[in-house]
């Protein structure tokens, strides 16, 4: 069984551009979640999509957003990139909303902006 | 603000040794509380969950501790192996709310030979 694929895998952008972060959830898995992971700052949540809808988002500004598409892949768009947004994007996917356990994250895509 | 603190940031043990990852929270909403094992270059994996109805759950080397009345909860990882080196991460959810997993901010464990 694949796992969650993250794609890209490395993404440098200039401040002020926009990325854009793709992820694909385990065949069946109907709930994604993004998570930031800064250095030293653990996995900060920010944004949770389950059936095509955004269910919760985090304490995030909102040049942060995403979208879920009808196969339940997900996007995760970062619009007027600061230097500040430098860190590891990270996407899991659950079955139920987690209710039966935890999540399964991806590698993740390591963005850098400069 | 964290919702939950985990301590200590980093954790140097020998091989054979006990290694231990503690966690508090705060929300008593919270019903669900996973560990998660990190290696350099991976995301989290699940290690091993516990729900508050149990004070104990055990999966070979590696054991959670949970005190309610506390609102804390721990790893221990008895017998520690240098493959055990790794980052560990605490959550909580809610799951019949808003079912957001939080974590700590990790520790970055060391296994000496």
């Amino acid at each position: 069984e694949a796992g969650v694929t993250q794609s890209p895998t490395h993404l440098i952008k200039t401040r002020g551009q926009q990325a854009t972060l793709r992820c694909s959830p385990i065949s069946g898995h109907t709930s994604v979640y993004w998570y930031q992971q800064a250095l030293g700052l653990g996995l900060q949540f920010l944004l949770w999509y389950d059936e095509g809808e955004e269910r919760n988002r985090g304490n995030f500004p909102p040049r942060f957003s995403g979208r879920q598409f009808p196969n339940y892949s997900s996007e995760l768009n970062v619009n007027a990139l600061e230097l500040e947004d430098s860190a590891l994007y990270l996407c899991a996917s659950s079955l139920d909303r987690g209710r039966s356990g935890g999540y399964t994250f991806g590698s993740g895509t390591r963005l850098t902006v400069v | 603000q964290q919702q939950v603190k985990q301590s200590p940031q980093s954790l140097i043990v020998q091989k054979g040794g006990i290694s231990i990852i503690n966690c508090a929270y705060e929300n008593t909403a919270f019903d669900y509380f996973p560990w998660y094992q990190q290696f350099p270059g991976k995301g989290p994996a699940l290690l091993i969950a516990i729900r508050p109805d149990v004070s104990e759950k055990k999966e070979g080397r590696f054991t959670i501790s949970f005190n309610k009345s506390a609102k804390q909860f721990s790893l221990h990882i008895m017998d520690s192996q240098p493959g055990d080196s790794a980052t560990y991460f605490c959550a909580a959810s809610d799951q019949t709310g808003a079912n957001n997993l939080f974590f700590g901010t990790g520790t970055r464990l060391t296994v000496i030979p």
